[in-house]
């Protein structure tokens, strides 16, 4: 069955990185886009960008170009989401989700990245 | 900032049917397959409905999908109380680049 398995929770100062992982089994890696995805608490779904695995090409959304780098490890099945310059809005629950085409098909757990002083 | 409008809640008693709406654009909706997610209380989005009306595997017919022109439409019959979540629509918007996503309905069973 197909699995994707997030790294745990994260606490930042602001204007520090985090770098969230995202870990897939039971399909071929390359084969699904990796979308992320987040969530403030109380709120609705932000879609941040995509990365292809195959080729590592991405894209973002408009409101993170510049702060957000999608990566990964095709020898690990690994993705990963770094986001610069945290402020205390980027506060929220982060999801990592493969794709087939622009349809969201399986969601990592969640990572919860709180960013406080 | 969702770029796609649903209401905020609905409500039915169990067994009866509520249905929500996901109001969009040509850029988006009206130009693209519609999905829909649930999300119960602390856990991630599930996949409901994809390309405006089917389900995937494991889905029950009670939930339904359809699309007209920048509009589309989540509906569920024989209400349950694990219906209970939040349902959001989502899309491709052209003009954007990007996957948008519904502001949420909140489903409560009465």
């Amino acid at each position: 069955q197909v699995q994707l398995v997030q790294s745990g929770a994260e606490v930042k100062k602001p204007g520090a990185s985090v770098k969230v992982s995202c870990k897939a089994s039971g399909y071929t890696f390359t084969s699904y886009d990796i979308n992320w995805v987040r969530q403030a608490t109380g709120q609705g779904l932000e879609w941040m960008g995509w990365m292809n695995p195959n080729s590592g090409n991405t894209g973002y959304a408009q409101k993170f170009q510049g702060r957000v780098t999608m990566t990964r490890n095709t020898s690990i099945s690994t993705a990963y989401m770094e986001l610069s310059s945290l402020r205390s809005e980027d506060t929220a629950v982060y999801y990592c989700a493969c794709a087939a085409g622009k349809l969201l098909i399986y969601w990592g757990q969640g990572t919860l990245v709180t960013v406080s002083s | 900032q969702s770029v796609l409008t649903q209401p905020p809640s609905v409500s039915a008693a169990p067994g009866q049917k509520v249905t929500i709406s996901c109001s969009g654009s040509s850029s988006n909706i009206g130009n693209n397959y519609v999905s829909w997610y649930q999300q119960l209380p602390g856990t991630a989005p599930k996949l409901l409905i994809y390309e405006n009306n089917k389900r995937p595997s494991g889905i029950p017919d009670r939930f339904s999908g359809s699309k007209s022109g920048t509009s589309a439409t989540l509906g569920i019959t024989g209400l349950q109380t694990g219906d209970e979540a939040d349902y959001y629509c989502g899309t491709w918007d052209s003009s954007l680049s990007a996957s948008v996503f519904g502001t949420g309905t909140k489903v409560t069973v009465l």
